[in-house]
């Protein structure tokens, strides 16, 4: 079965702080994804990758950064947090450009302060 | 740009029932949909992916049909049971988009009561 997990589920931080979210998938997917989850507004799409060292904008990039430095592993940063980055946020990953499944991770959930 | 749509965003139904879960996209030009089930509190699980080129796919009590030429998607799940509350997401991958053209519903929150 393929897993991606992310590091961790819960999450509080101060506004400022930098803050890393990572996650990791073992079915050597080329595609990875970082979504953030907000009621009323559903998923929304922060960044993707669709190879190591490759990264593209989705809808929101804006206050996040991302890394692919090996395959298997995609973080999601967020330089100085924001009390509006609250947030649920969803790592996936698909294997094929237009064609693949897409599996998620189970969720971080990040408050800020 | 595609817009999904999940009619209704709720559904509250007895133990036993057969139901359908609907979902409408605008542009035809697909190449997947997909139907998840969302926990509270917890990430997507896949429970169906449908092909362009499929019209349906069935896994367990769960059968997912597509009709691309309407923009409709159903997800009929048969005898329901307590354990399938939750919440029922469908995304599109289409062709205007790359690995990013990936539009998802805002879900339909079902309730099975015991």
């Amino acid at each position: 079965d393929v897993k991606v997990t992310q590091s961790s589920r819960y999450l509080v931080k101060r506004t400022g702080e930098k803050v890393f979210l990572e996650c990791v998938q073992d079915m050597d997917h080329e595609n990875m994804f970082w979504y953030r989850q907000d009621p009323g507004l559903g998923l929304r799409l922060i960044y993707f990758s669709y190879d190591v060292k490759m990264k593209e904008k989705g809808d929101i990039p804006e206050g996040y950064s991302v890394s692919r430095e090996k395959k298997e592993r995609f973080s999601l940063i967020l330089e100085s947090a924001s009390t509006n980055q609250t947030s649920m946020y969803l790592c996936a990953s698909s294997q094929g450009l237009y064609t693949g499944e897409l599996f998620f991770g189970e969720g971080s959930r990040l408050t800020v302060l | 740009k595609q817009e999904v749509t999940q009619i209704p965003a709720a559904l509250s139904v007895p133990e036993g029932e057969n139901l359908v879960l609907n979902c409408s996209f605008t542009d035809s030009a697909i190449y997947n949909l997909q139907w998840f089930r969302q926990d509270p509190g917890k990430g997507l699980t896949s429970l169906l992916l449908i092909q362009s080129s499929q019209r349906e796919q069935t896994s367990g009590r769960l059968n997912a049909s597509l009709d691309k030429s309407s923009g409709r998607s159903t997800l009929y799940i048969a005898a329901s049971q307590p354990g399938d509350s939750a919440t029922y997401l469908c995304a599109v991958q289409y062709s205007g988009g790359g690995a990013d053209g990936l539009t998802f519903g805002k879900g339909t929150h079902l309730i099975i009561q015991p």
